[in-house]
């Protein structure tokens, strides 16, 4: 069964550093990974998809990684801001009818001004 | 485009009520879904759609219909529920087949006393 695990739980970084979140998966026979962002008592945004044949994706201030044969993906987020503070969550997709996405529990993120 | 939407927003049931969670879209995406999030435990696949008249169980389909009538619209239907189901219920949709990335709704946030 496909497990994603993030790391760390909860960082908080002061406003203008580059941060990397970690997202790692147990089996690497995955479509695609996808990172969102959700804040409190909202719905999920999605900010990148990256295709199993993918090594990397990039959105503004935004970099995520994909490493399928060691099963990891990063989620860089450069010259962090306030406004940046919310919890990011991983997901990996499996093929199949059910195109299920396989979560991890978030790293909540606190950018201080 | 309203994207995915989700009514209501918060409910508050007691133990064997029924009641139906409304999700629509408005993007023309062949497939839908709904999840739940508890807390420690990420989001959970629910129910899931390829297409009007086509459903499918998830991972946690236990206690929960689903039909799809319109391409719009997805409902989720608890039959009787019960204090496990206090969860926060979201609906996603995407175009079906390719690297598509998943939209999901605001959600709606059940408690069951």
């Amino acid at each position: 069964k496909q497990e994603v695990t993030q790391i760390p739980a909860a960082l908080s970084v002061p406003e203008g550093e580059n941060l990397v979140l970690n997202c790692s998966f147990t089996d690497s026979a995955i479509y695609n990974l996808q990172w969102f962002r959700q804040d409190p008592g909202k719905g999920l945004t999605s900010l990148l998809l990256i295709q199993s044949s993918q090594r990397e994706q990039t959105s503004g201030r935004l970099n995520a990684s994909l490493d399928k044969s060691s099963g990891r993906s990063t989620l860089y987020i450069a010259a962090s801001q306030p406004g940046d503070s919310a919890t990011y969550l991983c997901a990996v997709e499996v093929g199949g009818s059910a195109r299920q996405l396989t979560f991890g529990s978030g790293t909540q993120l606190t950018v201080l001004p | 485009n309203a994207g995915v939407t989700q009514t209501p927003k918060f409910q508050v049931l007691k133990t064997g009520q029924s009641m139906t969670l409304q999700c629509a879209q408005d993007m023309n995406h062949e497939y839908m879904s709904w999840y739940r999030q508890d807390p420690g435990m990420g989001l959970r696949l629910i129910h899931y759609s390829v297409g009007a008249g086509i459903t499918d169980q998830g991972e946690v389909p236990n206690g929960y219909n689903v039909s799809r009538s319109t391409t719009e619209d997805f409902p989720l239907r608890l039959l009787s529920a019960a204090p496990s189901q206090t969860s926060v219920y979201f609906c996603a949709s995407r175009f079906s087949g390719g690297y598509n990335e998943q939209f999901f709704g605001p959600g709606t946030r059940l408690t069951v006393l």
